[in-house]
């Protein structure tokens, strides 16, 4: 079943406002949340990522917020530009698994940033 | 620094074919994992090597396989294509065991008709 589950499913936002996605997980073993951007064509690439023992994370433009008692984290993409559209995929993992690594991914959300 | 590397970057194969794919991990990074990329199914996880070893394997049918080399590079391997199979297919790579960063490569088109 799906591990990480991520809204909306597209989203359209103008320039210069706030892009927020969603992301919730019930796996409490989990201890690493990534978010990765795709452009069309491209491989998904790593943004920002955030453990749970911090409730937040800035990187420029785009801040992640987490709240462990909810199991829920989200991406705040402020200021956005035309150049931020592209498919946003929220993930979780358990990074202290011994048996391997792998990333449980949420179905993405699609951004639009119109001029 | 160059990325990972995947290849080729489009294949076009007939149903019950086998197919095989490459992937070379960015340099000095030992821990390489794939996934399969559809519209439906979104992201999901094939499997994880590291030391050559297969330290974790997803949801998938038996014919869905993958091996390391000993410089680190992976690949995996479809036997009997089914139209399902067509998909994105990329591959992870990541410098450390538990290390939580995995960088992707451009993915290999996979159609199968």
């Amino acid at each position: 079943q799906q591990q990480v589950k991520q809204s909306p499913q597209s989203l359209i936002v103008q320039k210069g406002g706030i892009s927020i996605i969603n992301c919730a997980y019930e796996n409490t073993a989990f201890d690493y949340f990534p978010w990765y951007q795709q452009f069309p064509g491209k491989g998904p690439a790593l943004l920002i990522a955030i453990r749970p023992d911090v409730s937040e994370k800035k990187e420029g433009r785009f801040t992640i917020s987490f709240n462990k008692s909810a199991k829920q984290f989200s991406l705040h993409i402020m200021d956005s530009q035309p150049g931020d559209s592209a498919t946003y995929f929220c993930a979780a993992s358990n990074s202290m698994r011994n048996s391997g690594y792998a990333l449980n991914f949420g179905k993405g959300t699609s951004l639009l940033v119109t001029p | 620094k160059a990325g990972v590397t995947q290849t080729p970057r489009y294949l076009i194969k007939t149903r019950g074919q086998q197919v095989t794919l490459s992937c070379s991990p960015i340099s000095g990074h030992r821990s390489v994992s794939w996934y399969q990329q559809t519209p439906g199914q979104g992201l999901q996880f094939l499997f994880e090597y590291f030391s050559e070893t297969q330290r974790n394997k997803g949801n998938f049918p038996g014919r869905f396989s993958g091996r390391q080399f000993s410089n680190s590079r992976s690949e995996m391997n479809v036997s009997t294509l089914e139209l399902g199979d067509s998909a994105l297919y990329l591959c992870a790579s990541s410098p450390q065991p538990l290390n939580t960063e995995a960088f992707f490569g451009q993915g290999t088109r996979l159609t199968v008709v």
